[in-house]
């Protein structure tokens, strides 16, 4: 079965423009998650999606905001960038509970 | 939701036993306690969960002592490939907001 899958892998991108990561879940599962690594730190939570719900937000500014599709894939979109974007972006997906399947993650760099 | 705590690195060699302790003194009732694996521009992997006592899988035993403030992850024989970052959540079963902290850096060497 596949896994989480992630596109682009990687994306350079300039401060002030916008960006869109794309996240399609296991087969079967109807949460998604997004978090932001970066380097050197541990994953820190942006958004839960459950059902095309959010059910969770991070603290992270509005600049960020996601949504859901019917297929429960998912997107991120993050509006004016800052140098301090620069991260790993990950997404999860999970049936429900605490048990999450990662993805490979999206590599943005801002410039 | 509880914070953890855990030693920032740990080195070890091929062959041997390793056990990471994590703290989390506030532990609350419902919380479970999770180990998350990563190796560099990977997400996370799910190794193993527990509320008490001893959980073990095919990769690694959890120990959680009666008062639950603490847990310890074994990885049995270590090999090259168990090279990674180890965290350690704790929170409730019923929501999907893992809380990472900065985990354990395991480097082993031949």
């Amino acid at each position: 079965d596949a896994g989480v899958t992630q596109s682009p892998t990687h994306l350079i991108k300039t401060r002030g423009q916008h960006v869109t990561l794309r996240c399609s879940p296991i087969s079967g599962h109807k949460s998604v998650s997004w978090y932001q690594q970066v380097l050197g730190q541990g994953p820190q939570f942006i958004f839960q999606y459950y059902e095309k719900e959010e059910r969770g937000r991070g603290n992270f500014p509005d600049r960020f905001s996601a949504r859901q599709f019917p297929n429960y894939s998912s997107e991120l979109n993050v509006n004016a960038l800052l140098l301090g974007d620069s991260a790993l972006y990950l997404c999860a997906s999970s049936p429900a509970g605490y048990e999450q399947y990662f993805g490979p993650g999206t590599r943005l760099t801002v410039t | 939701l509880a914070k953890t705590t855990q030693p920032i690195s740990m080195d070890s060699y091929e062959g041997q036993e390793v056990n990471i302790t994590c703290s989390h003194n506030n532990i609350a009732t419902n919380d479970y306690i999770t180990w998350y694996q990563q190796f560099p521009s990977q997400g996370p992997r799910f190794i193993i969960q527990g509320y008490k006592t001893k959980v073990t899988n095919e990769v690694a035993s959890l120990f959680i002592p009666a008062d639950r403030k603490s847990s310890t992850l074994s990885l049995p024989r270590v090999s090259l490939s168990d090279t990674a970052v180890y965290y350690c959540l704790v929170g409730d079963m019923g929501t999907d907001k893992l809380i990472f902290g900065t985990g354990t850096r395991l480097q082993v060497f031949p």
